[in-house]
């Protein structure tokens, strides 16, 4: 079955430092999302991304988030200078065409530690 | 999105049935509900997802009522493997996020 695939598993990070997280979707999938879970704490959406540009982002992902896909392949997430309270898991996810008709496939996520 | 309402928890004896309700009440006509796990801290799991007829795949049965207010997912035969958190969604119409609540942990016990 094919599968979303997200790298590292678990990365560990100063406070203020850059970080990206890296994420392979399906690959005849067309629309990608960011999404994350404090410990904790329910999970929460951050983006989705289709056609090459933002269609949907939430409160949380401010000027500190940007998402891209450099190479029709890869879909990263990058956090510019991150803080404590990104720590959290992070799940990439995939779906082939609009909601409704599908449901995600969600990676086995990366859990970012800021220390 | 369509808000959502489930148990907090529930038990269920491996090999029977377990049946996990949902009220979604301000469910408009065009939105669909949706039926995700999460096992765990891993990522969520697609389960199924209906509009109005009821639906089965090799997961589960979903069975929506009549007036769409309410579903129920049913796992056939639960087994120890299907302890997880089982969330209800109904995202908004035009929207492509998923917005998870607190959902309903399964404990299935042996």
């Amino acid at each position: 079955e094919p599968e979303v695939t997200q790298t590292p598993s678990h990365q560990v990070t100063q406070m203020g430092q850059e970080v990206i997280l890296r994420c392979v979707p399906i690959s005849n999938h067309l629309y990608f999302y960011w999404y994350r879970q404090i410990l904790g704490q329910k999970v929460e959406f951050l983006v989705s991304f289709y056609n090459n540009e933002i269609s949907e982002k939430s409160e949380i992902f401010d000027d500190q988030f940007s998402v891209e896909r450099p190479d029709g392949s890869n879909f990263t997430l990058k956090i510019r200078s991150t803080k404590l309270e990104d720590s959290a898991m992070y799940f990439c996810a995939s779906i082939p065409g609009r909601l409704g008709h599908y449901g995600y496939t969600f990676g086995s996520g990366t859990r970012l530690t800021v220390v | 999105d369509a808000k959502t309402t489930q148990p907090p928890s529930m038990d269920c004896a491996e090999g029977r049935a377990a049946n996990l309700p949902c009220n979604h009440s301000t469910i408009s006509g065009n939105e669909y509900v949706y039926w995700y796990r999460q096992i765990h801290s891993q990522g969520p799991q697609y389960i199924i997802h209906g509009l109005k007829n009821n639906e089965t795949n090799e997961m589960a049965s979903l069975i929506i009522t009549e007036d769409r207010k309410s579903s129920t997912l049913i796992l056939p035969h639960a087994t120890l493997r299907d302890t997880a958190v089982y969330y209800c969604i109904v995202p908004q119409g035009g929207s492509e996020k998923l917005v998870f609540g607190k959902g309903t942990k399964l404990t299935v016990n042996p």
